[in-house]
């Protein structure tokens, strides 16, 4: 069975760090593109970034290029988000993602890890 | 970026009846478009994938039919559990982007 276990969220400050991680397991984690997607309170999916099954492509969207990190260790079939320079509209459930065929098409999310940003 | 706009923003119906949700999107995305439902307090779920595939386990009254620009999805037959808000998707360019939903209410 495929699980994928966000943890690492909580409380922190405006312009402070965060290091989100998600524990995959159930398939072969190598072989799959992964990616964070999250949902603001009450608001719609947006995709933050993604990594392809070798770790060495990634992608990010324009609201967190720079400020964030994708990273993968396939040895710990584990996928990571580090978040930095936060910002209240940071705030978020962050979800991780599983890709089903190449990039972007998601079959397995986690049950999310919510991220607060306030002072 | 790939803007994709839903409407409606809400679909009012009873079970039983058909739900018809369309997806535009600001250029091409060729079939590369899915949907997503989101039930309160749970991740989305894939229905759809690459505009008209059924993904594993989603029951037949789940259709989509589009290519290009304009996409929708239907569920026939609309049974309680399909009260949800549901989100279109587009992986044909970065950034990959989802459409800002819509829910399905009795």
């Amino acid at each position: 069975e495929v699980q994928l276990v966000e943890s690492g969220g909580g409380l922190v400050q405006p312009g402070g760090s965060l290091r989100l991680s998600c524990a995959a397991s159930g398939f072969t984690f190598s072989n799959h593109a992964m990616s964070w997607v999250r949902q603001a309170p009450g608001r719609g999916l947006e995709w933050v970034s993604a990594i392809g099954g070798g770790g060495t492509a990634t992608y990010y969207a324009d609201s967190v290029k720079g400020r964030f990190t994708i990273s993968r260790d396939n040895s710990k079939n584990t996928l990571y988000l580090q978040m930095s320079s936060l910002r209240a509209e940071d705030m978020a459930v962050y979800y991780c993602a599983r890709s089903l065929i190449g990039w972007g098409l998601f079959d397995y999310w986690g049950q999310g890890t919510l991220v607060t940003v306030s002072s | 970026e790939i803007v994709l706009t839903q409407s409606p923003a809400t679909l009012s119906l009873s079970p039983g009846e058909r739900a018809t949700l369309s997806c535009r999107a600001s250029q091409s995305v060729s079939s590369y478009l899915a949907w997503y439902q989101q039930k309160p307090g749970q991740a989305p779920r894939l229905l759809i994938y690459d505009a008209s595939n059924r993904a594993t386990g989603i029951p037949a009254r789940f259709s989509g039919s589009g290519s290009g620009t304009d996409f929708t999805l239907t569920i026939s037959n609309l049974e309680p559990e399909d009260f949800a808000v549901y989100y279109c998707q587009q992986r044909n360019n970065w950034p990959l982007t989802f459409g800002g939903g819509t829910k399905v209410e009795i």
